[in-house]
């Protein structure tokens, strides 16, 4: 079965860059046509998606990270990785990945997720 | 604010009943059979439990279900158990450019 785990720094600075990896175990990020997605968790207000990226590589991202955001393939590692620019506090969160099938609207699997703070 | 509102807490005691709803609009929750239903213990990885509004995946008991009337889902636990006392989300496809949204979470407890 496919399993998904995610990788990353969990301190970092104000105005500096996320970057977080999603290492995928049970099957190829090229099969099967799937979305790989970021979510994370904020304390207080709960999941928030930020994007996908295709197998193919076409790529959306929610509006709201304005051009912060960008979530890219490895496909020798399979792997793929989160980028965010200029965080702020109000980037803490915990950071999931998970899988979507095409032509449906749910996630699975997820990663058991990782805390990124961003503090001085 | 999350975009889907959520009950903060939800409690039951064992074997009872509980209901957790979920409301959105017409943009999301009410214009879509697409709502989700996520089963989450800190540290662990969320869990699929409901999907399109009413369907279980394969290995999810039986004692989850899902509904939908107007703009709010709801989920319901029967036959509660210790086991179930975790967070739920629940996620809905939206028309907005957002793609996808997602309630602030409900907390279940076992008394």
């Amino acid at each position: 079965q496919v399993q998904l785990q995610e990788s990353g720094p969990g301190l970092v600075r104000p105005s500096q860059t996320l970057s977080l990896t999603c290492t995928v175990s049970g099957d190829s990020i090229t099969n099967g046509g799937y979305y790989w997605n970021w979510i994370r968790l904020h304390p207080e207000k709960g999941l928030q998606w930020i994007g996908y990226r295709y197998y193919s590589g076409s790529a959306y991202y929610d509006p709201s990270f304005g051009s912060r955001v960008t979530i890219s393939l490895d496909t020798s590692k399979n792997q793929f990785s989160l980028t965010l620019t200029s965080v702020t506090a109000a980037d803490t969160a915990v950071y999931f990945c998970a899988r979507k099938a095409p032509v449906t609207s749910w996630f699975d699997p997820w990663g058991q997720g990782t805390l990124v703070t961003v503090s001085s | 604010q999350s975009a889907l509102t959520q009950p903060a807490s939800v409690s039951g005691s064992p074997g009872q009943s509980i209901s957790i709803s979920c409301t959105g609009t017409t943009s999301d929750v009410g214009g879509y059979s697409y709502v989700s239903w996520y089963q989450h213990h800190p540290g662990k990885a969320p869990k699929l439990m409901i999907y399109d509004v009413t369907k279980r995946p394969s290995g999810i008991s039986n004692r989850f279900s899902g509904s939908k009337s107007g703009n709010t889902a709801s989920l319901t636990i029967s036959g509660l158990q210790a086991v179930d006392e975790a967070d739920y989300y629940c996620c809905s496809y939206t028309s907005s450019n957002t793609n996808y949204v997602f309630g602030g979470g409900t907390k279940v407890t076992v008394l």
